[in-house]
């Protein structure tokens, strides 16, 4: 199992444009997960799916950020349009095994100027 | 808003067992306690979870209070591969919709050679 997989890797645009962060998560996992992480701020969860549904995007900062799950299989993170202070760090996580695990993604980092 | 208390940061021996205390005065019965570690530029990686029996694994050993208000990691022969910054984490069954990870500021442990 390649465990999760998110692309890409670094993003680095600039402000005004759109950014898309795509997530392969697990199979068999139910719960996926976005979090964000920055030095000012640390780990915060943007928002979750459960067998593909958004169950709770309370912590999506503002309408610019938009994400869809439309299968179990592939999920994304949507800017638009970015703004410097949404430079950080961007996790997408499995969970909701039997064993009541999350397992991170690498993390796109990125960097809107 | 993380419900744990932790030492913001520990420094240990390597070679030497690592004890991480966390407080969660305010757990319900419902909720778990997790342990996830961040190792630098990686994405927060699941150590350990309990309810309320002291658990053991390969990597760690969990010792929850009989109250269940607090907790110990033990990180039994720490090595340099195990600075890092571990999270406490309280968080209920994925069956669920509360079922999120809130991380706090973590405690950054440091294992000196």
């Amino acid at each position: 199992d390649a465990g999760v997989i998110q692309s890409p890797r670094h993003e680095v645009t600039e402000m005004g444009q759109e950014v898309t962060l795509r997530c392969k998560p697990i199979s068999g996992h139910d719960y996926l997960f976005w979090y964000r992480q920055t030095m000012m701020r640390g780990l915060e969860l943007l928002i979750y799916f459960n067998n593909n549904v958004p169950i709770d995007d309370s912590g999506m900062p503002e309408d610019r950020f938009s994400a869809k799950m439309p299968n179990a299989s592939f999920s994304t993170l949507k800017i638009q349009p970015s703004e410097p202070r949404d430079s950080a760090v961007y996790f997408c996580v499995a969970g909701g095994g039997f064993m009541d695990t999350q397992y991170f993604g690498p993390g796109t980092r990125l960097t809107v100027l | 808003d993380a419900k744990t208390t932790q030492p913001p940061s520990m420094d240990c021996a390597e070679g030497r067992a690592a004890n991480l205390p966390c407080n969660h005065s305010t757990i319900s019965g419902n909720e778990y306690v997790y342990w996830y570690r961040q190792i630098h530029s990686q994405g927060p990686q699941y150590i350990i979870h309990g309810l309320k029996n002291n658990e053991t694994n390969e990597m760690a050993s969990l010792i929850i209070t009989e109250d269940r208000k607090s907790s110990t990691l033990i990180l039994p022969h720490a090595t340099l591969r195990d600075t890092a910054v571990y999270y406490c984490i309280v968080a209920s069954l994925p069956l669920s919709n509360d079922y999120k990870l809130s991380f706090g500021a973590g405690t950054t442990v440091t294992v000196r050679a």
